[in-house]
């Protein structure tokens, strides 16, 4: 099956700095969603963005789907942002349900 | 308008034990996703409702899990003879008929002693 892989792994930044999380997936893709699940464990969406560029506020993402990755971009970092970042996509195909990376987990520092 | 709610949002049980986990999908949302999410294997898939079709059940880790979804809203997931790696964060979702985007509700976090 498909894989998905995020990274880094782990982020620690200082309040103010940008960083750039990335998320690759091994297959075809009819959806990709960006989730940040805070620290009471609800998963907030970000972007669907399963092609493309989209910008809300300090966040931002890019999918290159011919290429099997999509970007996630925070600027000007504070620490309500401090949690874990997950990437999910949908495979090509007749299903609908989401396959999971591991998560960058964010730690942003006052 | 009102997202995707859980119940109970924490449940204790002891092993052996049945439990019951409800979830009320955002109105109009015609699909309907179990997930449960997991120290040691992430979050995965576990069953995916759309209208009146049969179920994708191809995620259930085992015969004691089922679910049911009742006049195409409210769902339970239903966990029979409870073990101790049952212990996770059951985590529903919903979304439109046609569209991919799955919103979450917060999770029903079982623990079974």
């Amino acid at each position: 099956g498909i894989q998905v892989e995020q990274s880094p792994p782990d982020l620690i930044l200082q309040e103010g700095a940008n960083s750039t999380l990335r998320c690759n997936f091994s297959d075809s893709v009819n959806n990709l969603q960006w989730f940040h699940q805070n620290p009471w464990g609800q998963l907030i969406n970000l972007f669907y963005i399963p092609s493309g560029t989209k910008q809300n506020g300090r966040l931002s993402a890019t999918t290159v789907a011919t290429e099997r990755y999509s970007l996630l971009y925070i600027s000007s970092s504070q620490t309500t942002d401090s949690g874990v970042y997950f990437c999910a996509v949908v495979p090509a195909g007749n299903n609908r349900k989401l396959i999971w990376g591991l998560g960058t987990s964010l730690a942003v520092n006052p | 308008g009102a997202g995707v709610s859980q119940s109970p949002s924490n449940k204790v049980t002891e092993k052996g034990k049945d439990v019951e986990l409800r979830c009320d999908p955002i109105s109009g949302h015609t699909a309907l996703y179990w997930y449960r999410q997991s120290l040691g294997q992430g979050l995965e898939f576990l069953i995916y409702f759309q209208g009146n079709s049969a179920p994708d059940k191809s995620g259930l880790p085992s015969d004691r899990f089922s679910a049911e979804r009742t006049g195409g809203s409210v769902s339970t997931l239903t966990i029979q003879r409870t073990q101790q790696e049952d212990s996770a964060v059951y985590l529903c979702a919903s979304s439109r008929q046609g569209f991919y985007e799955q919103y979450f509700g917060p999770g029903t976090r079982l623990t079974v002693t």
